[in-house]
């Protein structure tokens, strides 16, 4: 069966500091992948998504980034991270190849900026 | 783009049945999901309907789509305190959209 992690859980971090958030998926091969921001617990905003190695499309301009390095890892990065990327982020992936299949989601990251 | 569109809270009593409605824009969408975020968690796929059904039933979940009217509906029979959560709606054409979720406060 397939699983996804994210890690870390939770993370506090300095306005200004660097930020990696890493994602990972087993028992699939090259699955689409997605990052979400979750603000104040409710609706979804989809930051990133990809369909392979190094493809990489952004949804939302902003002062983060997403790599994809391996066919199953995917990673969420900013340099410099502001007050208002706090939230609760979720990887999620679903299979590749056949539209509309059903996304699945990690149990995601709370991230709090002071 | 595709919109779509749930109530922002629901309040049942233990026992009772609870039904969370949904809305949505692009009648091209072809699979709709309803998927379930307790606190603090990720969101969990409960379960989803292509769109040349009308009705799936899995044990205490019952999901009716009216294609005509775009409007998609989840019950939940003999609602529990464990079943307090959000509920997300989402439909799917070529890519898939999320509504705002609904709380579904369920009180002993």
């Amino acid at each position: 069966s397939q699983t996804i992690h994210q890690w870390p859980a939770t993370l506090v971090q300095p306005v200004g500091s660097p930020l990696s958030l890493e994602c990972t998926v087993e028992g699939t091969s090259n699955p689409n992948l997605y990052w979400y921001r979750q603000a104040a617990g409710r609706g979804l905003q989809l930051l990133f998504y990809s369909v392979g190695i190094g493809q990489i499309s952004s949804e939302v301009p902003q002062n983060l980034s997403a790599s994809r390095p391996q066919d199953r890892q995917f990673i969420l990065s900013s340099k410099k991270l502001l007050l208002s990327d706090s939230g609760f982020y979720l990887c999620a992936w679903s299979r590749q190849g056949i539209s509309n299949q059903p996304q699945h989601f990690g149990d995601g990251t709370r991230l709090s900026i002071l | 783009g595709e919109d779509v569109e749930q109530s922002l809270f629901l309040s049942v009593r233990e026992g009772d049945s609870s039904v969370i409605n949904c809305t949505y824009t692009d009648s091209s969408s072809t699979y709709l999901y309803w998927y379930k975020q307790e606190p603090g968690a990720g969101l969990q796929l409960l379960t989803y309907i292509f769109s040349n059904m009308d009705m799936k039933q899995d044990q205490r979940l019952t999901v009716l789509l009216n294609k005509k009217d775009k409007h998609l509906s989840l019950r939940i029979a003999d609602t529990q305190t464990g079943d307090s959560a959000i509920y997300f709606c989402a439909a799917s054409y070529q890519k898939v959209t999320f509504g705002i979720g609904t709380k579904l406060q369920v009180i002993p």
